[in-house]
């Protein structure tokens, strides 16, 4: 499975903008990016997706480099209630569709 | 509709004992997967199965056993508790093939001493 490269912590204040890195390099042709997230005491929970073109949706968006081998998560205006670890993740489509799991960004927001 | 559940949501086992984490979804999905996650890492597949009467191995599955008779229930079996086990162990389901989002239950936390 392709590898990828998140900052261990970030710090954002209440209502601005919160862009989380993600290097993939090695990512191949047919990997999607995930990213997902993870509430304290919470179970992940899937935030965006996009696998070429960025991407939006009422939670987040997703910018893709042209070569494919880093993205950035966005969310807008962050809340207090954003505060949780971040993980990118390269899925692909076949087999078992199976999620690997590095050790995210922990993104702590300041009120 | 409750998506995925999971009991019990906190044990203590001693070294050596066993038990069954159980995992149940209304959601009629084929795929489902058995993560742990350790205290300050990302979660670590077990097993996975992609329909009733198929399992798989995922990344750390020694220690353990699963069995998928039905499509709701994905039951984790530990045989003989040891503390490297204590964990949070995580069920999660996916629709099937092509589907994007895995939906992940509330983890059920292990301790063994």
């Amino acid at each position: 499975d392709a590898k990828t490269t998140q900052p261990n912590s970030m710090e954002s204040n209440e209502e601005e903008p919160v862009h989380l890195p993600c290097n993939h390099s090695t990512i191949s042709g047919t990997d999607y990016i995930h990213w997902y997230r993870q509430l304290p005491s919470q179970g992940p929970e899937y935030v965006i997706h996009g696998l070429t073109s960025n991407v939006n949706n009422r939670m987040a968006s997703l910018a893709i480099a042209e070569d494919r081998k880093s993205s950035t998560l966005i969310l807008h205006r962050a809340t207090l209630r954003d505060a949780a670890v971040y993980y990118c993740i390269l899925r692909d489509y076949q087999g078992a569709q199976k999620l690997v799991f590095g050790q995210g960004t922990r993104l702590t927001i300041n009120p | 509709n409750a998506g995925v559940t999971q009991t019990p949501k906190f044990r203590i086992l001693k070294i050596g004992q066993s038990m069954t984490l159980q995992c149940t979804q209304d959601m009629n999905h084929n795929y489902m997967y058995w993560y742990r996650q350790d205290p300050g890492m990302g979660l670590k597949l077990i097993y996975y199965s992609v329909g009733a009467g198929i399992t798989d191995k995922g990344e750390v599955p020694n220690g353990y056993n699963v069995s998928r008779s039905t499509t709701e229930d994905f039951p984790l079996r530990l045989e003989l508790a040891a503390p490297s086990q204590t964990s949070v162990y995580f069920c999660a389901t996916l629709p099937g093939l092509g589907w994007e989002t895995q939906y992940f239950g509330p983890g059920t936390r292990l301790l063994v001493l």
